[in-house]
């Protein structure tokens, strides 16, 4: 079925530290990941995207790898600052229902 | 451009009672998606609308509903609250091509609805 499981559910990391989210999505026809940041009270923005035609795109300080045979993404956040504290989510797109699929959620503390 | 945007922000109905939202896309953005955000099941998918017609449907039951209309702008629909009703309704825009190219969703600030 139409499934995404997202890793650690918190994750607190000193200012400085890099942090890593894991997903795994369960339909091999996903074509779309994009990743997710809500802070408290807001609503959720978009940080980055991949689509499947590509194994890794970076902006920044911020990351993001598939491995379509395992059905694996992660996100990763280098040099990390207190402002990047936040819930992560990430999402696998359905082709067959034609939708967003998010997993439950990444809580990040990073810690001055 | 202006952002997407939701009104009311804030709601309190009572069990039984039915309660409509309202969304406007980004000018230009004929998708429209929605979704129920609450602490214990996430982000969670209600439907989706492209020019006036729901596209793809979640696992929601029949008393959630929604509409577009020509200019974009789309509702939701709750009939016969209930207490586990209680949530951020989001929705999100998007400007084109789902299911052949799917695009960044923006999302609007959400209605917090409160059931009693």
């Amino acid at each position: 079925g139409e499934n995404v499981e997202q890793h650690p559910s918190t994750l607190s990391v000193q200012e400085g530290d890099s942090a890593v989210i894991k997903c795994t999505y369960s339909d091999s026809a996903s074509n779309y990941f994009p990743w997710y940041k809500q802070e408290l009270g807001k609503r959720p923005q978009l940080i980055i995207d991949i689509r499947s035609n590509v194994g890794e795109k970076k902006d920044q300080r911020i990351a993001v790898t598939l491995n379509k045979t395992a059905k694996h993404f992660s996100l990763h956040i280098t040099e990390t600052q207190p402002e990047d504290s936040a819930v992560y989510f990430c999402a696998a797109y359905y082709n067959q229902g034609g939708k967003l699929i998010f997993g439950q959620g990444t809580e990040l503390s990073v810690k001055p | 451009k202006a952002g997407v945007t939701q009104t009311p922000r804030y709601l309190i109905k009572t069990r039984g009672q039915q309660v409509t939202l309202s969304c406007s896309p980004i000018s230009g953005h004929r998708s429209v998606s929605w979704y129920q955000q609450t602490p214990g099941q996430g982000l969670q998918f209600l439907f989706e609308y492209f020019s006036e017609t729901q596209r793809n449907k979640g696992n929601f039951p029949g008393r959630f509903s929604g509409r577009q209309f020509s200019n974009s702008r789309s509702e939701m629909n709750v009939s016969t609250l209930e207490l586990g009703d209680s949530a951020l309704y989001l929705c999100a825009s998007s400007s084109e091509g789902a299911p052949i190219i799917v695009n960044e969703q923006f999302f609007g600030p959400g209605t917090r609805l409160t059931v009693l």
